[in-house]
């Protein structure tokens, strides 16, 4: 079966701080993708990144960054300097070939 | 990427009538999925709609509470039918290109 985890419901940190979001992934199959997505107050879901399952290799896109691990099943997020419009739901979620499984979603409150 | 049209944004229903909500996509798309969000939960998959075909639904969906039609590979649409207020969560619809997800703006749906 296929399965994410957040385990992080709520994380809240000030303006500035890094933080890292968590994700921890359960699947029997050896090509599958990662996303992670993002969904402000407004609930529109915002496509931040896709890893497929042979591309180990970390990514930065601006103050964000991603750490992909096979060997712990674990794609987690890290934002650098955080900003209150980083506030919103982000969810991690796995595909094989199609349809998305989405983690519960993590919480994230920036306070300025 | 695809663009993707949902309407209508939000409604408010009352218990016991049907909303069907439309998505258009600005691409010809094999399959098109729909998806369910409680208030303050993850998304959860209700079925996957192929054109020409019946749709797919996952474990707790029936058609008859969300039939789906998929006319053509641009267009699909989803029915909440006999709503009560469980049903109240905002309704996604969502599409892949090159492997990637994307995603409508979304049904607020709140059923009285």
């Amino acid at each position: 079966a296929q399965k994410v985890t957040q385990a992080q419901t709520e994380i809240s940190v000030v303006e500035k701080e890094d933080v890292t979001l968590d994700c921890v992934y359960e699947t029997r199959d050896t090509t599958y993708y990662l996303f992670w997505y993002k969904q402000p107050p407004s609930g529109e879901l915002v496509f931040l990144i896709r890893r497929n399952s042979f591309d180990e290799q970390n990514e930065i896109s601006g103050r964000y960054s991603w750490n992909f691990q096979k060997s712990t099943s674990s794609f987690n997020f890290t934002i650098t300097a955080s900003q209150v419009v980083d506030s919103a739901v982000y969810f991690c979620a796995l595909s094989r070939t199609d349809k998305l499984i989405f983690g519960t979603g993590t919480r994230l409150q920036v306070f300025p | 990427s695809a663009v993707i049209s949902q309407k209508p944004s939000r409604d408010i229903c009352q218990r016991g009538t049907s909303l069907t909500i439309q998505c258009q996509v600005d691409s010809q798309v094999t399959m098109m999925f729909w998806y369910r969000q409680q208030p303050g939960q993850s998304l959860t998959l209700i079925a996957t709609a192929n054109q020409g075909s019946e749709a797919t639904y996952e474990s707790g969906f029936v058609i008859d509470k969300f039939p789906i039609s998929r006319p053509n590979l641009t267009f699909s649409t989803l029915t909440v039918s006999n709503m009560s207020p469980e049903d109240s969560s905002i309704y996604l619809c969502s599409v892949e290109a090159n492997t990637e997800a994307f995603f409508g703006q979304g049904t607020r749906l709140t059923v009285v």
